[in-house]
């Protein structure tokens, strides 16, 4: 099993719709989540970080279930601005050594 | 405030020549990293500084890759000799607190 799981996708949505994406983890001492988006032939940037208590930024929400090993994206009212691939990535260990999923793509069309 | 620098952008090589990249991370930032992305695929760890000491190298193919942060600031990584598998994005992030990562452009890399 991977360390870190994403479904590649593509998610293939209209503007305005309700996406969401999850990332699971085997480490069940992992420490700390983010998601970072990664627009073509750029370098990834952070999006936000994930909390246990979840966290909501404008229309991104993200939320951590550490009992199921999972992080998730909820993304409302989807533009044609967020297609991009989102990756997460889980810190483990007691340095909090980073492990980056494959990505998910999503395409928002018109 | 000035982001992670890289250079070179892009470069193409030959298989078995060397080459090295230098990246330069935001000020302050006490944690290094050097990722390799290939198309299709998240970005792989290949060495994590703290300072200049070596926090994980476990995923660095070290009969060819080397890295070096000499005082804890600017990083450079090296391959010697390259292979074709090596063509990949290579790129450097740095963090203030372990947690969360801020990447450079990164660089381009085409071996022929």
């Amino acid at each position: 099993r991977k360390e870190v799981e994403q479904d590649p996708g593509p998610f293939n949505v209209p503007e305005g719709a309700t996406v969401a994406f999850n990332c699971t983890y085997s480490n069940s001492a992992s420490q700390s989540f983010f998601w970072y988006r990664q627009d073509c032939r750029k370098e990834p940037k952070l999006l936000m970080s994930v909390y246990s208590s979840g966290n909501e930024d404008g229309r991104f929400t993200a939320q951590l279930n550490r009992a199921s090993q999972y992080i998730s994206l909820l993304i409302r009212d989807s533009k044609l601005s967020d297609s991009a691939t989102y990756l997460c990535v889980v810190n483990g260990g007691g340095s909090y050594i980073p492990t980056f999923g494959r990505g998910t793509s999503l395409i928002v069309h018109p | 405030e000035a982001g992670v620098a890289q250079s070179p952008r892009y470069k193409i090589i030959e298989k078995r020549q060397s080459v090295a990249f230098w990246c330069n991370p935001i000020s302050g930032h006490a944690t290094l990293y050097w990722y390799q992305q290939i198309l299709g695929q998240g970005p792989k760890l290949l060495i994590q500084f703290q300072n200049n000491g070596v926090v994980d190298d476990s995923q660095l193919p070290k009969d060819r890759f080397s890295a070096e942060r000499l005082k804890g600031v600017d990083s450079t990584l090296k391959i010697q000799p390259a292979k074709l598998e090596d063509s990949a994005v290579y790129l450097c992030a740095s963090s203030l607190d372990n947690r969360a990562q801020y990447f450079g452009p990164g660089t381009r890399l085409l071996v022929l």
